[in-house]
């Protein structure tokens, strides 16, 4: 099935640095969620995003719609070590709400 | 509030034999995913229902999967036969369908198949 495509694939980041990731389609899209996953855990969503263009905020995380609709963008502030994980985006085209995932983020950070 | 349940948490099969996983979404929660995440990927869609209704299950191995959602609350995923590649984390969520459509996941059934 068709996936979305983040980049970086990983990455490994000193502790306070600010992190920055995105994920593109090829289609349009017309709502954007992002999640965080620990090992052994399921998805927790961090934002979502529901216009082209918009901006949100969640604590030191911000995620922006990108304004072609076929991309996302996450930034993470100050990064701290509870910050390691794997960070997904998902877009839905439809009503139905059928989201489609990234290949996902792998987030390090070195303390 | 609670949130979506899942179980088992784990499971070890031969191949060839059946296996059966179990999703309780979030109170009031309209649809249901029924979503497999193989190691280093993201989740992949399954099934989705909506109440008890079928809406997408286009990329649900029909000749070897099977789920439902009888009452439009909670919802069985079966596998049978099992195949090694069947080996994947198999995660539930739900939506509440108020017209934000944020997907709220559970923590997922570990499926190993020998």
């Amino acid at each position: 099935g068709q996936q979305l495509n983040q980049s970086p694939q990983s990455m490994f980041i000193q502790e306070g640095e600010d992190v920055s990731m995105n994920c593109t389609s090829s289609s349009i899209f017309n709502t954007w969620l992002w999640y965080k996953q620990d090992p052994g855990e399921g998805p927790v969503l961090l934002i979502a995003l529901y216009k082209a263009g918009e901006l949100t905020s969640n604590g030191r995380l911000t995620a922006q719609f990108g304004i072609t609709r076929k991309d996302s963008f996450l930034n993470i502030s100050a990064s701290i070590p509870s910050d390691v994980g794997i960070y997904f985006c998902a877009g839905t085209t439809s009503g139905t709400y059928k989201y489609i995932f990234g290949t996902g983020t792998r987030l390090k950070v070195l303390a | 509030e609670a949130g979506v349940a899942q179980s088992p948490r784990y499971k070890i099969i031969e191949k060839r034999q059946s296996v059966a996983f179990w999703c309780n979404p979030i109170s009031g929660h309209a649809t249901l995913y029924w979503y497999q995440q193989i190691l280093g990927q993201g989740p992949k869609l399954l099934i989705q229902f909506q109440n008890n209704g079928v809406v997408d299950d286009s990329q649900l191995p029909k000749d070897r999967f099977s789920a439902e959602r009888l009452k439009g609350v909670d919802s069985t995923l079966k596998i049978q036969p099992a195949k090694l590649e069947d080996s994947a984390v198999y995660l539930c969520a739900s939506s509440l369908d108020s017209g934000t459509g944020e997907l709220f996941f559970g923590e997922g059934s570990r499926l190993t198949v020998l």
